[in-house]
């Protein structure tokens, strides 16, 4: 099994331009998560989804959305990128039930000029 | 306010001698704890859970309700120990949402 797999690894945005990240995990969870990791300030939830069609709001979600189309993927998307929105990027999955641990995602780190 | 503090950003010790990494958090509910961990080029992964009350690679941690607190340990460090951890609190019900803290780098040196 490949676990959480995140697509791209590393990209290079110009402000204003769109992107949407990918991520892929075939351990059949119901949660997913989307997270950013910024130095010293650790990792911050971005959108979360409990199951297929179903997504949420976490702590920092201005300027992101998200889609849970297929339980194995969810979708995070910049419509309109800003330098403030550099950083890595990591996603995670976790099976339903209180207390279940969290499997991530490598990270996709993203540049935004 | 619901928070994970981690209150060093960089623990630098000798191969061999005791850890202790940090962890304090504020939350209203019965706390569940976790410790994450970041080795160079890997990806995150989870070291322990307060529940579990397990040791994994000589590592413990006990959590405190009184001083709300949930301390990392081990006794003799390794350079293998070398790595970024991070302490998490589960929060949101079912969703298992975690709140992280800002992590610390353990740096072991030999």
């Amino acid at each position: 099994n490949a676990g959480v797999t995140q697509t791209p690894k590393f990209r290079v945005l110009k402000t204003g331009q769109s992107m949407t990240l990918l991520c892929a995990q075939d351990m059949n969870h119901e949660y997913m998560y989307w997270y950013r990791q910024d130095p010293g300030m650790g990792l911050r939830l971005i959108h979360y989804s409990v199951g297929e069609g179903t997504t949420a709001k976490g702590e920092v979600p201005d300027g992101y959305n998200v889609s849970r189309l297929k339980k194995q993927n969810f979708l995070l998307g910049l419509e309109s990128a800003a330098p403030s929105q550099t950083s890595v990027y990591f996603c995670a999955s976790s099976p339903s039930g209180r207390g279940n641990e969290q499997f991530f995602g490598p990270g996709t780190r993203l540049t935004v000029l | 306010a619901q928070r994970v503090t981690q209150p060093e950003k960089l623990l630098s010790v000798f191969k061999g001698a005791p850890v202790e990494l940090k962890c304090n958090y504020s939350y209203s509910g019965s706390p569940e704890l976790f410790w994450y961990v970041q080795y160079s080029r890997q990806r995150l992964q989870l070291l322990l859970r307060h529940i579990s009350r397990e040791s994994i690679k000589g590592f413990t941690a006990d959590l405190n309700k009184g001083e709300t607190s949930f301390h990392l340990k081990k006794p003799f460090a390794q350079e293998e120990d070398s790595a970024m951890y991070y302490c998490a609190l589960r929060v949101g019900g079912a969703t298992n949402k975690l709140i992280f803290g800002t992590g610390t780098l353990l740096a072991v040196q030999p």
